[in-house]
């Protein structure tokens, strides 16, 4: 677990506030992807990028907006969110997003509560 | 199409019995099969992974097998035990060019009962 991180591990937000939310993978990998695991939902796509460059925007609203500056780091800055937009948000990577099979690895989420 | 379906949603077993996980998909351009371990507090990992070449694949008390033909694949825990506990989950990619994107099913809660 130790090979991708995130930061914070809890937040809770009012539905007024930016917060951002980091991830970092020890892995040199050049891939990084962000989900959202809800209860009883399958965990859901929302951004790729590969080579720092977005390769996927699984229709996602633009209150949560990624940044990645290096293939090490990813960012989801988060304004204005919903109640529903409480969740369990989990940052993956991998070595690259060329070609399917290529294992993912998780960090360990953070949980997100907006009031 | 780009479903995954899984069953059971919560499955309870007693220490020493066999666990089994079932997943149906219908896109049959998928050809990556990887099963997810997750523990409270966790992120997922990955347990075991199969493509359509082969029936089935083993690994310590972890078996997928696989049937093309059905669409279907499945985990089997055997000699189940409490340490097992955990959410279970299947995934599927594939399908020339795709990204490496990995579809989820809903996650099964495993109870291994000591």
């Amino acid at each position: 677990e130790t090979g991708v991180t995130q930061t914070p591990r809890h937040l809770v937000m009012g539905m007024t506030n930016k917060k951002s939310l980091k991830c970092e993978q020890h892995l040199g990998h050049n891939a990084m992807y962000w989900y959202k695991q809800s209860a009883k939902k399958p965990l859901e796509l929302m951004f790729v990028y590969n080579f720092k460059e977005q390769t996927e925007n699984n229709s996602v609203p633009s209150r949560f907006s990624p940044e990645c500056p290096n293939s090490s780091h990813l960012f989801l800055h988060l304004h204005t969110l919903q109640p529903e937009d409480s969740a369990l948000y989990l940052c993956a990577s991998s070595q690259d997003t060329l070609g399917g099979g290529d294992t993912q690895y998780f960090g360990p989420g953070t949980r997100l509560t907006v009031l | 199409q780009q479903q995954v379906k899984q069953s059971p949603q919560s499955l309870i077993v007693q220490k020493g019995g066999i666990s089994i996980i079932n997943c149906a998909y219908e896109n049959t351009a998928f050809d990556y099969f990887p099963w997810y371990q997750q523990f409270p507090g966790k992120g997922p990992a990955l347990l075991i992974a199969i493509r359509p070449d082969v029936s089935e694949k083993k690994e310590g008390r972890f078996t997928i097998s696989f049937n093309k033909s059905a669409k279907q694949f499945s985990l089997h825990i055997m000699d189940s035990q409490p340490g097992d506990s955990a959410t279970y989950f299947c995934a599927a990619s594939g399908g020339g060019g795709a990204t490496n994107k990995l579809i989820f099913g809903t996650g099964t809660l495993l109870a291994v009962q000591p």
